[in-house]
């Protein structure tokens, strides 16, 4: 079965503060991607990875970078955290392909104070 | 740009009866996927049921078939029988160029 995981199930941090959020997949997927997901918008999407130090900016990437130095592993940064970055991130990994499903990790619940 | 609308931001179904999603989406590309991911409460997404748009016959995935129809750009999903474990949020999604766009979401309870 194809894992992805996040680092931290629940984060609270301050405004201001540089924040990380890991995800680690374990099927060699070539694709990365880091949604963010909130009531009644659904997901968006924030940068997607479709190789090793690639990213491409998604719907959303003010106030967002991403870091891929390894295959297996997409880091999603927030410079300086502010309170409307409050949100689930979501992240998530799929083979280079169309038709493939994306294969998605538990969420980070990121709250900003 | 592609968007993705769903209409229904809840729906309530009894235990072992039909429930019908609805989503429709907006594209210039001739060529692409749309998913149905579910998202139960407290636990990942998965995929539920995909369907290409060049193939005309409806996807169909045991309780779980969708309604296509490319000239109208819809594409609802149909949970059949359904199950107490289908509660969770329905989430509407297009491919295109390997990035997904997803509708807001349609949360379902199925009451026993």
């Amino acid at each position: 079965d194809v894992k992805v995981t996040q680092s931290s199930r629940y984060l609270v941090k301050r405004t201001g503060e540089k924040v990380f959020l890991e995800c680690v997949q374990d099927m060699d997927h070539e694709n990365m991607f880091w949604y963010r997901q909130d009531p009644g918008l659904g997901l968006r999407l924030i940068y997607f990875s479709y190789d090793v130090k690639m990213k491409e900016k998604g719907d959303i990437p003010e106030g967002y970078s991403v870091s891929r130095e390894k295959k297996e592993r997409f880091s999603l940064i927030l410079e300086s955290a502010s309170t409307n970055q409050t949100s689930m991130y979501l992240c998530a990994s799929s083979l280079p392909t169309e038709r493939d499903e994306q294969y998605f990790g538990p969420g980070t619940r990121l709250t900003v104070t | 740009a592609q968007t993705v609308t769903q209409s229904q931001p809840e729906m309530s179904v009894q235990e072992a009866e039909t429930v019908t999603l609805s989503c429709t989406y907006d594209t210039s590309e001739s060529n692409y996927y749309l998913f149905w991911y579910k998202q139960p409460p407290s636990r990942q997404m998965i995929l539920v049921i995909r369907q290409e748009a060049y193939k005309q016959q409806n996807a169909t995935e045991n309780r779980f078939s969708v309604n296509f129809q490319k000239a109208a750009k819809s594409f609802s999903l149909k949970i059949s029988d359904s199950q107490l474990g289908d509660t969770a949020m329905y989430f509407c999604a297009f491919s295109v160029d390997y990035k997904l766009s997803f509708g807001a979401g349609t949360t379902v309870t199925v009451r026993a």
